[in-house]
């Protein structure tokens, strides 16, 4: 079973840009059967999808955040990373990498521990 | 998009059978059999619980099963276990190539 595991600055100042990579274990992120998804969950509330991308390129974001997101892959590194830039307070959360099924049906499995990400002067 | 709607909260006592509702609408739940549930402990990484609707993950209990009619996708858990006390969340693709979540319910075991 593949692991994920998030990296990054645990601290961003407003109006900066939010950079993280998931290192994809165990597993290859050259498959065409995945999706490589970002998924974010703010302190006591729900989660929140921001997006995928899959090997080929292609990406889906979440309308709400399309403006301000960039995700990429690098299949040397077996790695893929979120931006997201003009951060404010709103965007303080835990955010996770999860393998996104595609091919068989659409889940999110496995995830990344997650890491908090604290948008602060 | 907007998120799919669940209960805040839904509470049973142990060995009752409690049902979890997502609704969404014709462009999501109603339109693919791609729901997806997700159990969260508190400080933990949320689990897959069951996807495409109705089918289990390898390890995981067949006290959880799914269901869907229209654009209402239903949890159910039987025999309520104390340890099932966590949020639940469910998941849709939609028609635009994007997923959603629902907002998430707390179940309570009394």
């Amino acid at each position: 079973q593949e692991q994920l595991q998030e990296w990054g600055p645990g601290l961003v100042k407003p109006s900066q840009t939010l950079s993280l990579t998931c290192t994809v274990s165990d597993g290859s992120i050259t498959t065409n059967k995945y999706y490589w998804t970002w998924i974010r969950q703010p302190a006591g509330k729900g989660l929140e999808w921001i997006g995928r991308i899959h090997i080929s390129g292609s990406t889906n974001y979440n309308p709400s955040l399309k403006s301000r997101i960039t995700m990429s892959v690098d299949s040397s590194k077996n790695q893929f990373s979120l931006k997201l830039n003009s951060v404010t307070a709103a965007d303080t959360a835990i955010y996770y990498c999860a393998r996104n099924g595609h091919a068989t049906g659409v889940w999110l499995d496995p995830w990344g521990q997650g890491i908090l990400v604290t948008v602060s002067s | 998009q907007s998120a799919l709607t669940q209960p805040a909260s839904v509470s049973g006592s142990p060995g009752q059978s409690i049902t979890i509702s997502c609704t969404g609408t014709s462009s999501d739940i109603g339109a693919y059999n791609y729901v997806s549930w997700y159990q969260q402990h508190p400080g933990k990484v949320p689990k897959l619980l069951i996807y495409n609707v109705n089918n289990r993950p390898s390890g995981v209990s067949n006290r959880f099963s799914g269901s869907k009619s229209g654009n209402t996708a239903s949890l159910i858990i039987s025999g309520l276990q104390t340890e099932d006390e966590a949020d639940y969340y469910c998941n849709s693709y939609t028609s635009s190539s994007t997923l959603v979540f629902g907002g998430g319910t707390k179940l309570t075991v009394l």
